[in-house]
Protein backbone atom coordinates (compact mmCIF):
# COMPACT_ATOMS: atom_id res chain seq x y z
CA UNK A 1 0.00 0.00 0.00
CA UNK A 2 1.51 3.39 -0.65
CA UNK A 3 2.25 5.62 2.06
CA UNK A 4 3.42 9.36 2.54
CA UNK A 5 5.55 10.71 4.93
CA UNK A 6 5.99 14.43 6.24
CA UNK A 7 8.72 15.73 8.37
CA UNK A 8 8.65 17.65 10.80
CA UNK A 9 5.74 17.56 12.53
CA UNK A 10 5.97 21.20 13.75
CA UNK A 11 8.52 23.69 13.42
CA UNK A 12 9.39 27.12 15.09
CA UNK A 13 11.64 29.40 12.70
CA UNK A 14 12.49 33.16 13.34
CA UNK A 15 11.50 35.75 11.03
CA UNK A 16 14.28 36.15 8.20
CA UNK A 17 15.85 32.17 8.06
CA UNK A 18 15.22 29.97 5.70
CA UNK A 19 12.94 26.79 5.56
CA UNK A 20 13.16 23.31 3.53
CA UNK A 21 10.13 21.06 4.25
CA UNK A 22 10.10 17.50 2.83
CA UNK A 23 7.76 14.63 1.82
CA UNK A 24 8.33 11.31 0.25
CA UNK A 25 5.80 9.21 -1.31
CA UNK A 26 6.42 5.34 -1.04
CA UNK A 27 4.89 2.08 -2.74
CA UNK A 28 3.74 4.15 -6.13
CA UNK A 29 5.70 5.66 -8.78
CA UNK A 30 5.44 8.74 -10.88
CA UNK A 31 2.68 9.83 -8.51
CA UNK A 32 1.04 13.91 -8.88
CA UNK A 33 2.70 15.82 -5.58
CA UNK A 34 1.26 19.09 -4.11
CA UNK A 35 2.09 21.35 -1.42
CA UNK A 36 -0.89 22.92 0.74
CA UNK A 37 -1.19 25.82 3.47
CA UNK A 38 -3.70 26.38 5.82
CA UNK A 39 -3.77 29.32 7.56
CA UNK A 40 -5.14 28.98 11.02
CA UNK A 41 -9.48 28.40 10.22
CA UNK A 42 -8.85 28.80 6.92
CA UNK A 43 -9.54 26.57 3.69
CA UNK A 44 -6.64 24.83 1.67
CA UNK A 45 -4.33 26.83 -0.49
CA UNK A 46 -2.74 24.68 -3.21
CA UNK A 47 0.67 26.83 -3.49
CA UNK A 48 2.41 23.88 -5.60
CA UNK A 49 1.95 21.06 -7.78
CA UNK A 50 4.23 18.61 -9.81
CA UNK A 51 3.40 15.69 -12.28
CA UNK A 52 6.95 14.52 -12.54
CA UNK A 53 10.39 14.87 -11.41
CA UNK A 54 11.75 18.83 -12.16
CA UNK A 55 8.01 19.37 -13.25
CA UNK A 56 6.64 22.19 -10.78
CA UNK A 57 3.48 24.35 -10.93
CA UNK A 58 3.56 27.38 -8.63
CA UNK A 59 -0.26 28.64 -8.12
CA UNK A 60 0.53 31.27 -5.35
CA UNK A 61 3.47 33.70 -6.23
CA UNK A 62 5.25 34.05 -2.92
CA UNK A 63 8.78 33.63 -1.36
CA UNK A 64 8.42 29.95 -0.90
CA UNK A 65 9.68 27.53 -4.16
CA UNK A 66 9.42 23.63 -4.42
CA UNK A 67 12.06 20.89 -6.45
CA UNK A 68 11.42 17.58 -7.00
CA UNK A 69 14.56 15.90 -7.52
CA UNK A 70 13.14 12.07 -7.43
CA UNK A 71 10.25 10.74 -8.32
CA UNK A 72 8.40 10.44 -4.83
CA UNK A 73 10.39 13.41 -3.22
CA UNK A 74 8.63 16.45 -3.34
CA UNK A 75 10.48 20.01 -1.11
CA UNK A 76 9.46 22.87 -0.21
CA UNK A 77 11.74 25.70 0.84
CA UNK A 78 12.49 29.47 1.09
CA UNK A 79 15.35 31.42 1.56
CA UNK A 80 13.78 33.80 3.92
CA UNK A 81 10.30 33.60 6.09
CA UNK A 82 7.86 36.25 6.35
CA UNK A 83 5.68 35.98 9.73
CA UNK A 84 2.65 35.68 6.97
CA UNK A 85 4.06 32.04 6.31
CA UNK A 86 3.15 30.45 9.26
CA UNK A 87 0.44 27.83 9.07
CA UNK A 88 -0.22 24.03 8.45
CA UNK A 89 1.57 22.48 5.68
CA UNK A 90 0.55 20.00 3.98
CA UNK A 91 1.57 17.49 1.32
CA UNK A 92 0.22 15.13 -0.52
CA UNK A 93 -0.24 12.82 -3.36
CA UNK A 94 -1.92 11.42 -6.05
CA UNK A 95 -2.09 8.61 -9.07
CA UNK A 96 -1.96 10.09 -12.60
CA UNK A 97 -5.66 10.52 -13.81
CA UNK A 98 -8.90 12.23 -12.06
CA UNK A 99 -7.85 10.79 -9.10
CA UNK A 100 -8.19 11.73 -4.99
CA UNK A 101 -5.82 13.33 -3.22
CA UNK A 102 -3.92 11.65 -0.13
CA UNK A 103 -2.59 14.01 2.73
CA UNK A 104 0.36 13.53 5.13
CA UNK A 105 0.09 14.04 8.38
CA UNK A 106 1.20 17.94 7.98
CA UNK A 107 3.25 20.28 8.97
CA UNK A 108 2.69 23.18 11.52
CA UNK A 109 5.18 25.79 10.84
CA UNK A 110 5.35 29.10 13.74
CA UNK A 111 7.57 31.76 12.92
CA UNK A 112 8.49 33.96 15.77
CA UNK B 1 -12.81 30.81 -12.10
CA UNK B 2 -13.72 27.19 -11.22
CA UNK B 3 -15.35 27.08 -7.69
CA UNK B 4 -17.00 25.06 -5.02
CA UNK B 5 -19.05 26.36 -2.67
CA UNK B 6 -20.16 24.68 1.14
CA UNK B 7 -22.14 25.95 3.91
CA UNK B 8 -19.91 26.86 6.30
CA UNK B 9 -21.78 26.07 9.68
CA UNK B 10 -21.50 25.17 11.78
CA UNK B 11 -24.03 22.15 11.23
CA UNK B 12 -24.84 20.90 14.66
CA UNK B 13 -27.28 17.51 15.02
CA UNK B 14 -27.76 15.28 17.75
CA UNK B 15 -26.46 11.87 17.87
CA UNK B 16 -27.84 9.46 16.26
CA UNK B 17 -29.52 11.89 13.93
CA UNK B 18 -28.74 11.74 10.16
CA UNK B 19 -26.03 14.93 8.70
CA UNK B 20 -26.43 16.44 5.35
CA UNK B 21 -24.02 18.33 4.12
CA UNK B 22 -24.00 19.72 0.94
CA UNK B 23 -21.41 21.35 -1.90
CA UNK B 24 -22.22 23.08 -5.27
CA UNK B 25 -19.40 23.51 -7.88
CA UNK B 26 -19.19 25.55 -10.87
CA UNK B 27 -17.30 23.53 -13.50
CA UNK B 28 -20.31 22.04 -15.75
CA UNK B 29 -17.96 19.67 -17.00
CA UNK B 30 -16.03 18.63 -13.87
CA UNK B 31 -15.70 14.79 -13.55
CA UNK B 32 -14.53 13.73 -9.91
CA UNK B 33 -16.21 14.25 -6.57
CA UNK B 34 -14.64 13.87 -3.09
CA UNK B 35 -15.43 14.46 0.47
CA UNK B 36 -12.62 14.58 3.23
CA UNK B 37 -13.14 14.67 6.62
CA UNK B 38 -10.29 16.86 8.70
CA UNK B 39 -10.25 16.58 12.32
CA UNK B 40 -8.72 19.68 14.23
CA UNK B 41 -5.54 19.98 14.15
CA UNK B 42 -5.47 17.15 11.47
CA UNK B 43 -4.76 16.62 8.02
CA UNK B 44 -7.42 15.55 5.35
CA UNK B 45 -8.78 12.30 5.32
CA UNK B 46 -10.43 10.83 1.88
CA UNK B 47 -13.73 9.10 2.95
CA UNK B 48 -15.99 9.24 -0.13
CA UNK B 49 -15.86 9.41 -3.50
CA UNK B 50 -18.26 9.56 -6.44
CA UNK B 51 -17.66 10.04 -10.30
CA UNK B 52 -21.50 9.25 -11.66
CA UNK B 53 -24.55 10.62 -11.12
CA UNK B 54 -26.46 8.94 -8.18
CA UNK B 55 -25.95 7.68 -4.67
CA UNK B 56 -22.98 5.53 -3.29
CA UNK B 57 -22.99 4.41 0.17
CA UNK B 58 -20.18 3.48 2.28
CA UNK B 59 -21.12 2.41 5.74
CA UNK B 60 -23.42 5.36 7.05
CA UNK B 61 -21.97 7.54 4.85
CA UNK B 62 -23.53 8.15 1.66
CA UNK B 63 -22.61 10.40 -1.00
CA UNK B 64 -25.23 12.01 -3.48
CA UNK B 65 -24.24 13.29 -6.76
CA UNK B 66 -26.60 15.61 -9.32
CA UNK B 67 -24.34 17.01 -12.30
CA UNK B 68 -27.68 18.17 -13.56
CA UNK B 69 -27.70 20.81 -10.61
CA UNK B 70 -24.20 21.01 -10.01
CA UNK B 71 -24.75 19.09 -6.56
CA UNK B 72 -22.93 16.87 -4.36
CA UNK B 73 -24.10 15.77 -0.84
CA UNK B 74 -22.93 14.04 2.15
CA UNK B 75 -25.55 12.48 4.28
CA UNK B 76 -24.07 10.67 7.43
CA UNK B 77 -26.58 8.30 9.32
CA UNK B 78 -26.62 7.55 13.11
CA UNK B 79 -23.87 10.62 13.39
CA UNK B 80 -21.69 10.25 16.16
CA UNK B 81 -20.14 12.50 18.29
CA UNK B 82 -16.76 10.82 16.70
CA UNK B 83 -18.23 12.42 13.38
CA UNK B 84 -17.74 16.23 14.60
CA UNK B 85 -14.91 17.57 12.16
CA UNK B 86 -14.58 19.84 9.13
CA UNK B 87 -15.41 18.42 5.86
CA UNK B 88 -14.17 19.26 2.97
CA UNK B 89 -15.78 19.07 -0.96
CA UNK B 90 -13.25 18.83 -3.56
CA UNK B 91 -13.92 18.86 -7.45
CA UNK B 92 -11.86 17.88 -10.32
CA UNK B 93 -12.60 19.56 -13.67
CA UNK B 94 -12.84 18.73 -17.25
CA UNK B 95 -9.52 18.49 -19.73
CA UNK B 96 -5.74 19.01 -18.87
CA UNK B 97 -5.23 19.86 -15.12
CA UNK B 98 -5.99 16.90 -12.65
CA UNK B 99 -5.84 19.77 -9.53
CA UNK B 100 -8.26 19.63 -6.71
CA UNK B 101 -10.87 22.14 -5.78
CA UNK B 102 -11.54 23.09 -2.65
CA UNK B 103 -14.55 23.82 -0.45
CA UNK B 104 -13.86 26.23 2.45
CA UNK B 105 -15.51 23.27 4.27
CA UNK B 106 -18.51 22.62 6.71
CA UNK B 107 -18.12 22.27 10.26
CA UNK B 108 -20.07 19.32 11.72
CA UNK B 109 -20.97 19.27 15.58
CA UNK B 110 -22.19 16.08 16.79
CA UNK B 111 -23.80 16.64 20.11
CA UNK B 112 -23.67 13.40 22.58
Amino acid sequence: SQTIHQWPATLVQPVGSPLSLECTVEGTSNPNLYWYRQAAGRGLQLLFYSVGIGQISSEVPQNLSASRPQDRQFILSSKKLLLSDSGFYLCAWSPQGYQPQHFGDGTRLSIL
Amino acid sequence: QKEVEQNSGPLSVPEGAIASLNCTYSDRGSQSFFWYRQYSGKSPELIMSIYSNGDKEDGRFTAQLNKASQYVSLLIRDSQPSDSATYLCAVIGRGGSEKLVFGKGTKLTVNP
